[in-house]
């Protein structure tokens, strides 16, 4: 079975300041790999995600994250972070021909300094 | 257009009753998903409806829980004697055939006294 780990529960960066979220996917194919940020009391909103092709994807908000396969990793980054985008970060796996049903990590909430 | 629609926002129950939670997908999304965001569980999948097929239910904890879709569209999610541990919030998605993308609605925030 596919698993995810996010290993920072909390992180707190200054305004600014540049970003990496670290994200570690188990499974034993190409995964889809999503990246979702919800801000408090919201939904879950799509950030960016990757199928195949370029490893380095492009989301909304300025972020991107790559695909490393050696390193089983989808890492989120942002080169300068805004006060807006406190919030937690889910990174997840799908599952192709099997529903395309989620696999999350346990989430990465991240606080901004002014 | 408009995005998944939840309902209620919120929900306070006594520990034995019965709940249903409501999801509106988006139009002509075919399938339909339900996952639950809990403090000790984090974010787990719970059932999957695509179009006229059977649904997957194997993400359901117990057998207190259920989940119908109504002409492919709205679904229901009950949950039976609910227990403290049935709080949570839960999160329905839905998806267009000829993608991957899931897109949530607000969710539902679920409190069993």
């Amino acid at each position: 079975a596919q698993s995810v780990t996010q290993p920072d529960i909390h992180i707190t960066v200054s305004e600014g300041a540049s970003l990496e979220l670290r994200c570690n996917y188990s499974y034993g194919a190409t995964p889809y790999l999503f990246w979702y940020v919800q801000s408090p009391g919201q939904g879950l909103q799509l950030l960016l995600k990757y199928f195949s092709g370029d490893t380095l994807v492009q989301g909304i908000k300025g972020f991107e994250a790559e695909f490393k396969r050696s390193q089983s990793s989808f890492n989120l980054r942002k080169p300068s972070v805004h006060w807006s985008d406190a919030a937690e970060y889910f990174c997840a796996v799908g599952v192709y021909n099997a529903g395309n049903m989620l696999t999350f990590g346990g989430g990465t909430r991240l606080m901004v300094k002014p | 257009g408009a995005g998944v629609s939840q309902s209620p926002s919120n929900k306070v129950t006594e520990k034995g009753k019965d709940v249903e939670l409501r999801c509106d997908p988006i139009s002509g999304h075919t399938a339909l998903y339900w996952y639950r965001q809990s403090l000790g569980q984090g974010l787990e999948f719970l059932i999957y409806f695509q179009g006229n097929s059977a649904p997957d239910k194997s993400g359901l904890p117990s057998d207190r829980f259920s989940a119908e879709r109504t002409g492919g569209s709205v679904s229901t999610l009950t949950i039976q004697r609910t227990q403290q541990e049935d709080s949570a919030v839960y999160l329905c998605a839905s998806k267009p055939g000829y993608t991957d993308t899931q897109y949530f609605g607000p969710g539902t925030r679920l409190t069993v006294l």
